[in-house]
C-alpha cells in the first residue's frame, strides 16, 4: 500500500514570496489533514478535510494561507506572502475517517520550508 | 481547547533497558481516543499505539505498552527492551468530540549501545 506522498521535500524561499506544498493521500482515505510543524514544537492542524469540504480551519492563518482539496484526493497548501515565521515542516496526513480504527491518521514525508 | 503535556523534552535509556515516556492531558470530554507517535529523524511519523479512553484495560503493541489512568489524566508509554531503532522523537496525542487532534511538544528519545 503507498502511503502518503508529499512534495516538495524541501523548499527555500524569501519573505514575501510565494509557495505551494501538495499532497497525496492514501487512496480511499477520506479525511486529510495539514499540519504545521515548528522546530522543537509538536504538529499544528491547520486544516482538515472531509472528502473535498473542510471539517476544520480555525488555525489557519487565513490572510496568507489557503488550501483546496480537489475532487475529494490531492490537495495543495499555499502561502501568500510568506513570512520569516512560516519556516517549518508542513505535514499532511490521511486517515479512512469511518470505522474503529478509522481515526489513525498517516503521515506523508513533510516539507521543510525555510524563509529567508 | 484541550492541551496536551509532555514534561520530559529528552530522555535516554541503556539498550535492552525499559524507558516510560510521561504525558498529561487536560479535557472534560469523557469519550477521548489517546495516541503516541513516533517521528524518527526522517521525520515520518507512524503510529505507536492507541487507547480508547472507554477501555479500562492498558493497550499493548509488542514492546510497547501505555499506563492509561484515566482519573489522573495521565497516559505514560513504557517501552520495553529498548533497541537503537527506537530512537526518535515521541509524541501523545490526544483525539476528542471535536476530531481535532492536540499534539504535545514530544520527547526526544536517545538508546545508547
Amino acid at each position: 500500500e503507498a502511503g502518503v506522498a508529499q512534495s516538495p521535500r524541501y523548499k527555500i524561499i524569501e519573505k514575501r514570496q510565494s509557495v505551494a506544498f501538495w499532497c497525496n493521500p492514501i487512496s480511499g482515505h477520506a479525511t486529510l489533514y495539514w499540519y504545521q510543524q515548528i522546530l522543537g514544537q509538536g504538529p499544528k492542524l491547520l486544516i482538515q478535510f472531509q472528502n473535498n469540504g473542510v471539517v476544520d480551519d480555525s488555525q489557519l492563518p487565513k490572510d496568507r494561507f489557503s488550501a483546496e482539496r480537489l475532487k475529494g484526493v490531492d490537495s495543495t497548501l499555499k502561502i501568500q506572502p510568506a513570512k520569516l515565521e512560516d519556516s517549518a515542516v508542513y505535514l499532511c496526513a490521511s486517515s479512512l475517517g469511518v470505522g474503529v480504527t478509522g481515526n489513525e491518521q498517516f503521515f506523508g514525508p513533510g516539507t521543510r520550508l525555510t524563509v529567508l | 481547547a484541550q492541551t496536551v503535556t509532555q514534561s520530559q523534552p529528552e530522555m535516554s535509556v541503556q539498550e535492552a533497558e525499559t524507558v516510560t515516556l510521561s504525558c498529561t492531558y487536560d479535557t472534560s470530554e469523557s469519550d477521548y481516543y489517546l495516541f503516541w507517535y513516533k517521528q524518527p529523524p526522517s521525520r515520518q511519523m507512524i503510529l505507536v499505539i492507541r487507547q480508547e479512553a472507554y477501555k479500562q484495560q492498558n493497550a499493548t503493541e509488542n514492546r510497547f505498552s501505555v499506563n492509561f489512568q484515566k482519573a489522573a489524566k495521565s497516559f505514560s508509554l513504557k517501552i520495553s527492551d529498548s533497541q537503537l531503532g527506537d530512537a526518535a522523537m515521541y509524541f501523545c496525542a490526544y483525539l476528542g468530540a471535536g476530531n481535532q487532534f492536540y499534539f504535545g511538544t514530544g520527547t526526544s528519545l536517545t538508546v545508547i549501545p
